[in-house]
């Protein structure tokens, strides 16, 4: 089973917000570590979106809208990336990431669908 | 303007080997340490290591250790990426990514475009 888990798609209507979700396996308590959240359109590169740990520990990419949030579900042991006021450009794949025992893990993403 | 300049494509046999270059620009390349991830077709992105191109330390993924060498030479401001022993499931994009310092740190902030590798028979 994958450290973590994300749903393979997800879609919403533009200007509508879209919560996509990064589930720990158990045994990883997503208090303790920092979510990184990357954006991958087709033909290019992965983006570093935004980092989030806590509310007093977070860090948001160069550039990167403030529509772009990250928060955690403490009950579901999982990350979540909130995209407010969906635009059409936001149809990406995005994954999250973590640093575990100074090993970088990814989800497998999910393609967010802007219809 | 910042910019991470990789190596072309490669088709290589299986059992073989391949080097993909990152040269860096528009930065001191000396602070930033430079890592290895690799995306196959349809999947998520699989880390594989780092260089520190400053003292040219490394740290390799459990999953690679005994068939990745991460290199650099700093007179040309360049991160290489050498993998052993290729099999099908090699077949993927590698990127060199740049991690982020300060605030930005454990972060990868920049990355290349990306080497395709091929590998088949």
């Amino acid at each position: 089973q994958a450290v973590l888990t994300q749903p393979s798609s997800l879609s919403a209507s533009p200007g509508a917000s879209a919560s996509l979700t990064c589930t720990l396996r158990s045994g990883f308590n997503v208090g303790t570590y920092r979510i990184y959240w990357y954006q991958q359109k087709p033909g290019s590169p992965p983006q570093y979106l935004l980092r989030y740990k806590s509310d007093s520990d977070n860090h948001q990419g160069s550039g990167v809208p403030s529509r772009f949030s990250g928060s955690k579900d403490a009950s579901a042991n999982a990350g979540i990336l909130l995209i407010s006021g969906l635009q059409s450009e936001d149809e990406a794949d995005y994954y999250c990431m973590i640093w575990h025992s100074s090993t970088s893990l990814f989800g497998g993403g999910t393609k967010l669908t802007v219809l | 303007q910042v910019q991470l300049v990789q190596s072309g494509a490669e088709v290589k046999k299986p059992g073989a080997s391949v080097k993909v270059s990152c040269k860096a620009s528009g930065y001191t390349f000396s602070d930033h340490y430079m890592h290895w991830v690799r995306q196959a077709p349809g999947q998520g992105p699989e880390w594989m290591g780092w260089v520190n191109p400053n003292s040219g330390g490394t740290y390799y993924a459990q999953n690679f250790q005994d068939r990745v060498t991460m290199t650099r030479d700093t007179s040309i401001n360049t991160a290489y990426m050498e993998l052993s022993k290729l099999g099908s499931a090699d077949t993927a994009i590698y990127y060199c990514a740049r991690e982020g310092v300060a605030a930005a740190e454990d972060t990868f902030d920049m990355w290349g475009l990306g080497t395709l590798v091929i590998v088949s028979s």
